[in-house]
């Protein structure tokens, strides 16, 4: 069972161009969720979706777009990329959203860097 | 609005000798509570949570948490700390929102 797999692991992107970072779950829960982690902010939410088709906003979530086509994948976009969105990026998933206090499962992170 | 503070940014302690991280919360209700661990270059891995019942909650490698509603706290401890416990911890809540972490406190066991 591989849980959550995210790509790239890695990324260095030039500013205003656009890039995708891709998520998939193989545990069929309902939820996922899209964090950055920053040093010494933790990690604060971007977008999250509690169940295929539909999608909200978290804390930070200007300059992002998600989708939920579908149970397994959760795809975020950066339309135009800027040098604060340098980050790692994790995505994570829980067999409930807002309605239960499932523990949340947690992706290997993509590293990106915006120049 | 929900919130979580780990006063610590880094814990020193000695191997064999016990540990704690602290955490203090505000949320509306009843708060759900967990423990995540973070290895370096990995994702976070859940360690243990509070939804309801009896206090003192038991996790993973041994770790376990004690809520406290008048002190609206969960601190995290471990009897006897190992060098391979080292790692950035997050304590995180949640009501009827979104899970929401704080900052992370960084433990270091020293052999």
């Amino acid at each position: 069972i591989a849980g959550i797999t995210q790509a790239p692991t890695s990324q260095i992107l030039a500013a205003g161009r656009r890039m995708t970072l891709r998520c998939t779950q193989d545990m069929r829960h309902n939820a996922m969720y899209w964090y950055r982690q920053d040093l010494g902010l933790g990690l604060r939410l971007i977008h999250y979706s509690n169940t295929a088709g539909t999608t909200g906003k978290g804390e930070v979530p200007d300059g992002y777009s998600v989708s939920r086509a579908n149970t397994d994948d959760f795809p975020l976009t950066l339309a135009s990329a800027v040098p604060s969105q340098t980050s790692v990026y994790f995505c994570a998933s829980s067999a409930q959203g807002l309605a239960g206090g499932n523990e949340q499962f947690f992706g290997p992170g993509t590293r990106l860097t915006v120049l | 609005a929900q919130s979580v503070a780990q006063p610590e940014d880094q814990v020193n302690v000695a191997e064999g000798n016990p540990l704690t991280v602290k955490c203090t919360y505000s949320v509306s209700g009843n708060p759900y509570l967990f423990w995540y661990v973070q290895y370096p270059n990995r994702g976070l891995q859940f360690l243990l949570k509070y939804i309801t019942g009896d206090n003192l909650v038991k996790g993973s490698y041994g770790f376990e948490a004690e809520f406290n509603k008048s002190q609206t706290s969960f601190h995290l401890k471990k009897p006897s700390a190992l060098v391979s416990d080292s790692a950035l911890y997050f304590c995180a809540v949640k009501g009827n929102t979104p899970l929401v972490f704080g900052k992370g406190t960084r433990l270091s066991v020293i052999a």
